[in-house]
């Protein structure tokens, strides 16, 4: 089962233009991260935040945490062409634990940038 | 340093076989973790090996196994191969020991095929 839901579903945007996905998750957890899939590829990890953290910015990303509404953020600002890619984001399930290398993952955001 | 490297890159299987991928972790990384991808499910986790011991494991039929070599290598194999196993298999790789989750390093998969 996903632990969470990505919204949009889908996202097509111009080249300069910002973009924000959204991210809500079901249960308590240690840190939540961005990773970014280009097609048949693997994934590319972009960002972590912890539970205790509500921000964190790396060069043109900027990811909030809130873990009262169990929900984050994505925002990539001045997009390019090679932003086009599809961005999930990922929790360790089980707060106060470790959960030994098992991350859920959302179920996506498709972005596409024109150039 | 070399990345995850998964092989085979695509494998094509009849119903009823069995099949091997196999994962080479960045050097020094020894916690391995599994994914199975989707389009109806998504990213799904199989199971985590760390200093050869499974640590962690998914809600997978005993079909999927798994195992881990001294030199952090890690085989997962599926077998009586059934329809709904064609997918993309992930595999990714981290530092581990007993910090929680932490950012993992992902191969460019093994897309099964079953006919």
């Amino acid at each position: 089962s996903q632990q969470g839901e990505e919204d949009p579903q889908a996202l097509s945007i111009q080249e300069g233009e910002n973009a924000t996905m959204n991210c809500s998750y079901k249960t308590s957890i240690n840190n939540l991260q961005w990773y970014r899939q280009n097609s048949g590829r693997g994934l590319v990890h972009l960002i972590l935040i912890r539970s205790n953290e509500r921000e964190k910015h790396s060069g043109r990303l900027r990811v909030t945490l809130d873990t009262s509404k169990k929900s984050s953020s994505l925002l990539i600002t001045a997009s390019r062409a090679a932003d086009t890619a599809s961005y999930f984001c990922a929790t360790d399930a089980e707060a106060g634990g470790t959960s030994y290398g098992k991350l859920t993952f959302g179920q996506g955001t498709i972005l596409t940038v024109h150039p | 340093k070399a990345g995850v490297t998964q092989t085979p890159r695509y494998l094509i299987k009849t119903r009823g076989q069995q099949v091997t991928l196999s994962c080479s972790p960045i050097s020094g990384h020894r916690s391995v973790s599994w994914y199975q991808q989707t389009p109806g499910q998504g990213l799904q986790f199989l199971f985590e090996y760390f200093s050869e011991t499974q640590r962690n494991k998914g809600n997978f039929p005993g079909r999927f196994s798994g195992r881990q070599f001294s030199n952090s290598r890690s085989e997962m194999n599926v077998s009586t191969l059934e329809l709904g196993d064609s997918a993309l298999y992930l595999c990714a790789s981290s530092p581990g020991g007993t910090m929680g989750n932490q950012p993992q390093h992902f191969g460019d998969g093994t897309r099964l095929s079953i006919l």
